[in-house]
């Protein structure tokens, strides 16, 4: 495996679900970063992890909850979404918080019913 | 006001021709800024940085004017292939290190 990777690539839930998006990085990075993209809005940076310890957290509902096992992986997980909830969720990374270029993977598509 | 503002196009325009996009930024205290490029159903990709004096990679140009808070990327020469979203990308102000992005723009080149 090369770059960033998540899964699952689409993923659909009810309200009254738990479910975790999965992240894994190969690029030796050291920090990495949840990103919501919904329709007609820009990305928007939800949790920021660098050398594992979380720096960024932009007022986030807290049925999202991040985890940063080690560099190379991150992990989102789910619990009583909201519809308003549905959006592709973006994994990236970088070499250093204060970095020019940030790696993204391809997102999860979430639908949640 | 948005931090990040963008003229969401779309921009439909025929192989070879020229295009120019703008942005905005409302934080005078950022500091980079690059253009970002989002293909259909495909993650953003660093297109390139953008710089004070202007910078060129190619077909593509890329300036920036921080007494305006203005970035603009010129395409000249378009080819289908860079049909795409281009996402203008602020760093730093109200947030050390972070990344604000634009809507985007879309572009379609056509034959």
């Amino acid at each position: 495996e090369t770059g960033v990777t998540q899964t699952p690539r689409h993923l659909v839930m009810g309200m009254t679900n738990k479910k975790s998006l999965k992240c894994e990085q190969h690029l030796g990075h050291n920090a990495m970063y949840w990103y919501k993209q919904s329709a007609k809005k820009p990305l928007e940076l939800m949790f920021v992890y660098s050398l594992e310890e979380r720096v960024e957290n932009n007022s986030v509902p807290s049925r999202f909850s991040p985890e940063c096992p080690n560099s190379s992986h991150l992990f989102l997980h789910l619990h009583t979404l909201q519809p308003e909830d549905s959006a592709l969720y973006l994994c990236a990374s970088s070499q250093g918080y204060i970095a020019n270029e940030q790696f993204f993977g391809p997102g999860t598509r979430l639908t949640v019913l | 006001r948005k931090e990040v503002e963008q003229d969401p196009g779309p921009f439909n325009v025929p192989e070879g021709a020229t295009v120019a996009f703008n942005c905005t930024y409302s934080n005078s205290a950022s500091q980079s800024f690059f253009w970002y490029r989002q293909d259909c159903r495909k993650e953003p990709k660093l297109l390139m940085s953008v710089y004070s004096s202007g910078n060129e990679d190619g077909r593509f140009t890329a300036q920036l004017n921080r007494a305006s808070q203005y970035i603009s990327l010129l395409i000249r020469d378009s080819k289908l292939s860079d049909s795409a979203t281009y996402l203008c990308v602020v760093q730093g102000g109200t947030s050390y290190g972070k990344l604000t992005f634009g809507q985007g723009t879309i572009l379609t080149v056509h034959p």
